[in-house]
């Protein structure tokens, strides 16, 4: 199927484990965006990448790591995963950065730090 | 520098009458201003945008929003509130030369029986 899909979609992990979400779009979109979302601070961006290899920093990259390495995917990790990080986390991806494009967003992942 | 805001957190208002949800923005520049929706667990989905010009821009579901410079504002109004218009809605502003959206915190639209 066409679109933006993350998984796994439910995740409960334990403090210090490392977890990675997964982001695959099929539009072959040049930017892809991952962001968290939590109540009275709405979405914050973690990362954004404009191409394969090409990555840069949100507002909020602390604990966070991105890579990638295909156009189509865009896989976050959370090296040493801490309570603060128990959020909803949803991928995005437009096919311009600049100007006005609209981000097209996935489903969402609800992660769960014990 | 680029900056959003959403006054309320919620809105109510009974199915049938007129809505509106406010957004606010701060840019240093021209904005592109966006709204996206959002139902119970599921992704935010695009409704509308303004690039420029025409000051009332038309979406999807029958929601428009109204662009307005001198109050660095862009509401977003349907004629007529629906129970499943029910949902949290989110402002979102991109400056020219920006990669980035911004998001405002998000209002809460309940709309009863």
């Amino acid at each position: 199927d066409a679109g933006i899909t993350q998984s796994p979609r439910y995740k409960i992990t334990e403090t210090g484990r490392q977890v990675t979400l997964m982001c695959h779009q099929t539009w072959s979109h040049s930017y892809m965006f991952w962001y968290r979302q939590d109540l009275g601070h709405g979405l914050r961006l973690i990362y954004y990448s404009a191409a394969a290899d090409i990555t840069d920093k949100g507002e909020v990259p602390d604990g966070y790591v991105v890579s990638r390495s295909k156009t189509e995917n865009f896989p976050l990790t959370l090296e040493s995963a801490t309570r603060s990080q128990t959020s909803v986390y949803f991928c995005a991806s437009s096919e311009y950065g600049d100007g006005p494009y609209e981000q097209y967003f996935g489903p969402g992942t609800r992660l769960t730090v014990t | 520098a680029q900056s959003v805001a959403q006054p309320e957190d919620q809105v109510n208002v009974a199915e049938g009458n007129p809505l509106t949800v406010k957004c606010t923005y701060s840019v240093s520049g021209n904005p592109y201003l966006f709204w996206y929706v959002q139902y119970p667990n599921r992704g935010l989905q695009f409704l509308l945008k303004y690039i420029t010009g025409d000051n009332l821009v038309k979406g999807s579901y029958g929601f428009e929003a109204e662009f307005n410079k001198s109050q660095t504002s862009f509401h977003l109004k349907k004629p007529s509130a629906l129970v499943s218009d029910s949902a949290l809605y989110f402002c979102a502003v991109r400056v020219s030369g920006y990669s980035t959206l911004t998001f405002g915190k998000g209002t809460m639209l309940l709309v009863s029986p």
